[in-house]
């Protein structure tokens, strides 16, 4: 099955600086590579996602790159600002089909004001 | 975009007794419904994938008898925890593949509690 690995589990940064979320995953049949937003007792909410045929893209501020040779990919979320810390999780899977995504472990970013 | 209702959103219940959590798809009709546990500070674990009108998948090591799920309409898909002890406290999340989308929707979560 599927196996995805997140990093870093905690980042702090300061208010204007970027943030980066990298994750790795193992099944070379995944073609759908969501991003989620989890604040403190909600369900995760849906900020990006990439399709393989796409190798980057970007919505505001939030912007994730996929390298599909080596099954990885990255969140990237510039001039952050203190509502976005929460904790964020990438995820891979099947598109289209009614499959399971596979989760990172989750990674809590801490924007200091 | 798709929503799915996700209720009680917190509950807390005697040891023994069982809770019902039910996710309602609003605006679409969802056929397959994914239902995780998330302990604190951790991620998402399937634990089990309802369809309307069939049997639900159980992963490896999810107990079928203790985790009661039924998916008897095309907007409602429930979780039973039956027998509830303390181990079974956590937080249960509902999600659907969003038609035509590709994607996925989460419900809000469900934080129970047994004492």
């Amino acid at each position: 099955g599927e196996n995805v690995e997140q990093h870093p589990s905690t980042l702090s940064v300061q208010e204007g600086d970027s943030a980066v979320i990298k994750c790795t995953y193992s099944d070379s049949a995944s073609n759908y590579f969501p991003w989620y937003k989890q604040e403190l007792g909600k369900g995760p909410q849906l900020i990006i996602d990439i399709r393989s045929n796409v190798g980057e893209k970007k919505d505001q501020r939030i912007a994730v790159t996929l390298n599909k040779t080596a099954k990885h990919f990255s969140l990237h979320i510039t001039e952050t600002q203190p509502e976005d810390s929460a904790v964020y999780f990438c995820a891979a899977g099947v598109s289209g089909g009614y499959q399971k995504v596979t989760f990172g472990i989750g990674t809590k970013l801490q924007v200091i004001p | 975009g798709a929503v799915v209702s996700q209720h009680p959103s917190w509950v807390i219940c005697k040891s023994g007794t069982s809770v019902k959590i039910e996710c309602r798809s609003l605006d679409f009709q969802a056929t397959t419904m994914f239902w995780y546990r998330q302990f604190p500070k951790q991620s998402l674990m399937l634990m089990a994938t309802s369809n309307e009108g069939s049997k639900a998948t159980y992963e490896q090591g999810v107990e079928k008898d203790k985790f009661l799920i039924n998916h008897a309409s095309l907007t409602l898909s429930t979780l039973t925890v039956t027998s509830a002890h303390p181990e079974d406290s956590s937080f249960y999340i509902c999600s659907a593949p969003e038609p035509g989308r590709g994607g996925y929707t989460f419900g809000s979560g469900t934080r129970l509690t047994v004492v």
